[in-house]
């Protein structure tokens, strides 16, 4: 059983379009982020949710929405995509000090 | 604002031992993690200190030094696997996200 999963693992897309990318964790984690990492493999924190609800916005653009459903899930949508959009996104989730285990990551590419 | 340095490239032949150190400038801290991540992959999870000293795992060790805001992972009897970027990362507090280093890049050669 996969403990974080994300989809797609890769996404193609033009510019203008509004895209999702999914995440899902069955380890009953409380905490769940959202990382963005860069061509020079910076991983830089987007968003963080505890329990549902959000507890960080980083200076993210409001083009980017996370939703949270419900405690295992945090999805992030993307609207009117831009090049500087392309990067690899990480969903993890926070096994609070032992550690954050992370999704295998939505590769974005932008066109 | 926060700051992570770590070395940017590491080299180190295969059987030997390497260490990866990291220096942090944060506005607090609440412990050190390192995680590995192999081209392609995502990172794992590797170690976590939160007070002085070392911690071992199998091959790999952490240390920290709070006072010097400094630490370093050591990998021993490297193996052609270990070939992957590693990242420091500093708890701020226990309710924010981890801050990471830049990464550093470890090849090992035969």
């Amino acid at each position: 059983d996969t403990a974080v999963s994300q989809t797609p693992k890769y996404l193609v897309t033009q510019m203008g379009n509004d895209k999702s990318i999914k995440c899902e964790q069955n380890l009953g984690h409380d905490t769940m982020y959202w990382y963005k990492q860069d061509s020079k493999k910076f991983l830089k924190i987007m968003f963080s949710y505890n329990n549902k609800e959000l507890i960080i916005n980083e200076t993210v653009p409001n083009r980017f929405s996370p939703k949270s459903p419900d405690k295992a899930h945090l999805n992030l949508h993307i609207n009117s995509l831009e090049l500087g959009d392309s990067a690899v996104y990480f969903c993890a989730s926070d096994r609070g000090g032992y550690g954050y285990t992370f999704g295998s990551g939505t590769r974005l590419t932008v066109v | 604002g926060q700051s992570l340095e770590q070395p940017s490239e590491v080299t180190a032949v295969e059987g030997a031992i390497v260490q990866i150190n990291c220096t942090y400038q944060t506005s607090g801290f609440y412990g050190l993690s390192w995680y590995q991540q192999h081209d392609g992959g995502a990172p794992t999870f590797l170690s976590y200190n939160a007070l002085d000293g070392l911690e071992e795992t199998g091959r790999f060790s952490s240390f920290l030094s709070r006072s010097d805001s400094y630490g370093y992972l050591l990998l021993q009897e490297l193996q052609m696997k270990d070939s992957a970027s590693y990242f420091c990362a500093v708890g701020i507090s226990g309710n924010t996200p981890l801050v990471f280093g830049k990464g550093t890049r470890l090849s090992v050669i035969a």
